[in-house]
């Protein structure tokens, strides 16, 4: 049972360019979410969708861009990327009733911009 | 605006030695407190859900409890692989989706 799987584990990028954080989840779930953690922080809502073709902005959405055509993909884009994009980057999900079905998260994604 | 607060920062514990975590939260209306452990490099890997005041969850050695106010993670006899950060986290019954307040951790680190 693989959960949420993301890709890529590490990634280094030059100021301005652009990539996609991709997160799959095998478990069926309708809510998906993106997350950053920077030190000594707590994590950050970026995006989250409600079901595919769902999306809508978390706390922190600026500089970042989301779909969801499948169940299974939530795919993060950076378009233009800056330094204060360097975060390690969590995608989670849940199933879609009940209080006490918990969020399941990846391994995350660590990312630097230099 | 939510709030969640955990301390201290960072606790270090001999092998066996007992103690406690502590969350306090500010919601309008509490909807689920959830405590996850992370361990370096992976990402949070849950451990329970609590509701309501007065409510408790235990888990080999690890026992939350809730209060209108705050929540704490009981470690007793605490071994080196429990050494983690355990992270907080609120859903306030204004938040919609399902979203969570996060607080910034608590690292333990338990010395053999």
């Amino acid at each position: 049972n693989a959960g949420v799987t993301q890709t890529p584990k590490f990634r280094i990028l030059k100021i301005g360019q652009s990539m996609t954080l991709q997160c799959t989840q095998d478990m069926n779930h309708n809510y998906m979410y993106w997350y950053r953690q920077d030190p000594g922080m707590g994590l950050k809502l970026i995006y989250y969708s409600v079901g595919a073709g769902i999306t809508d902005k978390g706390e922190v959405p600026n500089g970042y861009n989301v779909s969801r055509s499948t169940t299974e993909d939530f795919p993060l884009r950076l378009e233009l990327a800056a330094p204060s994009q360097t975060s390690v980057y969590f995608c989670a999900s849940r199933t879609g009733t009940g209080d006490n079905q918990p969020q399941h998260f990846g391994d995350g994604t660590r990312l630097s911009i230099l | 605006e939510d709030q969640v607060t955990q301390s201290p920062e960072a606790l270090r514990l001999q092998e066996g030695e007992s103690s406690s975590l502590n969350c306090s939260y500010t919601v309008s209306g509490l909807r689920g407190l959830f405590w996850y452990r992370q361990d370096p490099g992976k990402g949070p890997e849950f451990l329970f859900t609590l509701y309501s005041a007065g409510e408790e969850k235990e888990k080999e050695r690890l026992k939350a409890t809730l209060t209108k106010k705050e929540s704490f993670l009981h470690i007793t006899a605490p071994k080196p692989e429990d050494s983690a950060t355990y992270l907080c986290a609120v859903r306030d019954s204004g938040a919609g989706s399902y979203q969570l307040t996060f607080g910034k951790g608590t690292k333990l680190s338990v010395i053999p």
